[in-house]
């Protein structure tokens, strides 16, 4: 079946580092939902993309989703305490509807 | 807006108990989803309805488990008999479409622990 696949499972950054998610699926997607997730929370929606080759800024969140429709990445520049959590990835399929979400990429920040 | 209501937020049970999560979506949203988060397998879609029918339940674990939604503003997700296996979080989220392009709504989900 589908599978979406993010990588890496955790990151460890000094505070101000840069940060970078990978996701990658094994068929074309319709879209493409990216969520956070803090300790002790639930996904919250940051942001979807839907066109080839898009990409689309939130302050210091890039998201850009490959020109086949099968990759995306998430980078933040210059991490912050507050960008702690899980980022999924979550990959929309045209023929079943569904969200595929990816294992999740834990970042911890050293302040 | 009150987002979408869980109940219980957490729950400890024992072997062989039945168990019931409860879920009450965003108001005017016409898709449901139960999704299981463990460390191990990551977060699964159990199953998802679309205007209270159940559309695809292909990643509901077995026969234990069940989930209904009879009517618009409330669904269940019921364990019988529960198995320490089942020791996960247990969250719903909903959307105003049906279809993968729309947004998911998650809950602060259920913490099930069985003993």
């Amino acid at each position: 079946g589908q599978q979406v696949m993010q990588i890496p499972q955790y990151q460890h950054v000094q505070e101000g580092e840069d940060f970078t998610t990978y996701c990658n699926s094994s068929t074309t997607l319709s879209n493409i939902q990216w969520y956070k997730q803090r300790p002790g929370g639930h996904p919250v929606f940051l942001i979807q993309l839907v066109k080839s080759g898009e990409v689309k800024k939130q302050k210091r969140l890039t998201f850009q989703f490959g020109e086949a429709k099968k990759n995306s990445s998430l980078h933040i520049t210059a991490t912050q305490t507050t960008d702690v959590g899980t980022y999924f990835c979550a990959g929309g399929s045209g023929n079943t509807g569904k969200l595929i979400f990816g294992q999740g990429t834990t970042l911890q920040v050293k302040p | 807006d009150a987002g979408v209501i869980q109940s219980p937020r957490h729950e400890v049970t024992e072997m062989g108990q039945e168990v019931t999560l409860r879920c009450k979506p965003i108001s005017g949203h016409n898709s449901l989803f139960w999704y299981r988060q463990t460390m191990m397998r990551g977060l699964e879609l159990l199953i998802y309805f679309n205007n209270n029918v159940p559309i695809d339940d292909s990643g509901m674990p077995e026969d234990r488990f069940s989930a209904k939604m009879p009517n618009a503003s409330f669904s269940t997700l019921k364990i019988q008999p529960s198995e320490p296996r089942d020791s996960a979080v247990y969250f719903c989220a909903s959307s105003l479409e049906r279809g993968a392009t729309d947004t998911q709504y998650f809950g602060p989900g259920t913490r099930l622990t069985v003993l």
